[in-house]
């Protein structure tokens, strides 16, 4: 099947710090979905990217969709104490048909020191 | 104003038990999926429905048994419960032709 590469694995970084992560498919997606999971919680969604090259903010939150439709990254800035948690990428393979059946990434645990 | 809810939070059983878990979503989707999240926090889908009907069967074990009795609704059976199964369970659901999915809280499943 479909496999996503996330990366970092885990980041550890001073509150204020800018973070950045991507992810990478061998294939070619026309959906991809940033989601992020706090301890104990489902993950909920950030951002969703439909097009390539684009790119969207939420906050202070940044996401785009690779060109080559292969890859996306998601940018924190000024980082803060409550962006602890575990960020997903996820994506909808083109070949994927009428089933919307996401891929996710192994996520990026994100820990913040005060 | 809860939008996907599941019931239990939390199940703790034997094996060999039979147990079930609920979801409902309050948001009109006619999409509803079953994720499973192991130790490793990597989720994976196990089923999914569109307004009542079977679209995604992943290679699961034939244990494990989703029912949808209305589109608002999708449960999962399990039976024979084996120490493989403890997990995170989590249900979802969107809307018709939409990527987005939007997760309950999750199931936390331990069989001893």
């Amino acid at each position: 099947g479909q496999q996503l590469n996330q990366s970092p694995q885990s980041m550890f970084i001073q509150e204020g710090e800018d973070v950045s992560m991507n992810c990478t498919s061998s294939s070619i997606f026309n959906t991809w979905l940033w989601y992020k999971q706090d301890p104990g919680e489902g993950p909920v969604l950030l951002i969703a990217l439909y097009k390539a090259g684009e790119l969207t903010s939420n906050g202070r939150l940044t996401a785009q969709f690779g060109i080559t439709r292969k890859d996306s990254f998601l940018n924190i800035s000024a980082s803060i104490p409550s962006d602890v948690g575990i960020y997903f990428c996820a994506g909808l393979p083109i070949s994927g048909g009428s089933n919307y059946k996401l891929t996710f990434g192994k996520g990026t645990l994100l820990t913040v020191n005060p | 104003d809860t939008a996907v809810s599941q019931t239990p939070k939390y199940l703790v059983t034997q094996m060999g038990n039979d147990k079930s878990i609920k979801c409902e979503q309050n948001l009109g989707h006619d999409t509803m999926y079953w994720y499973k999240q192991d130790s490793k926090k990597f989720l994976k889908i196990m089923f999914s429905y569109n307004n009542k009907e079977l679209i995604i069967n992943e290679t699961v074990p034939n244990r494990f048994s989703p029912k949808s009795p209305d589109k608002a609704h999708l449960n999962l059976h399990i039976n024979s419960l084996e120490l493989g199964d403890s997990a995170v369970y989590f249900c979802a659901s969107s809307q018709v032709g939409e990527a987005r999915a939007y997760f309950g809280p999750g199931t936390r499943l331990t069989v001893l």
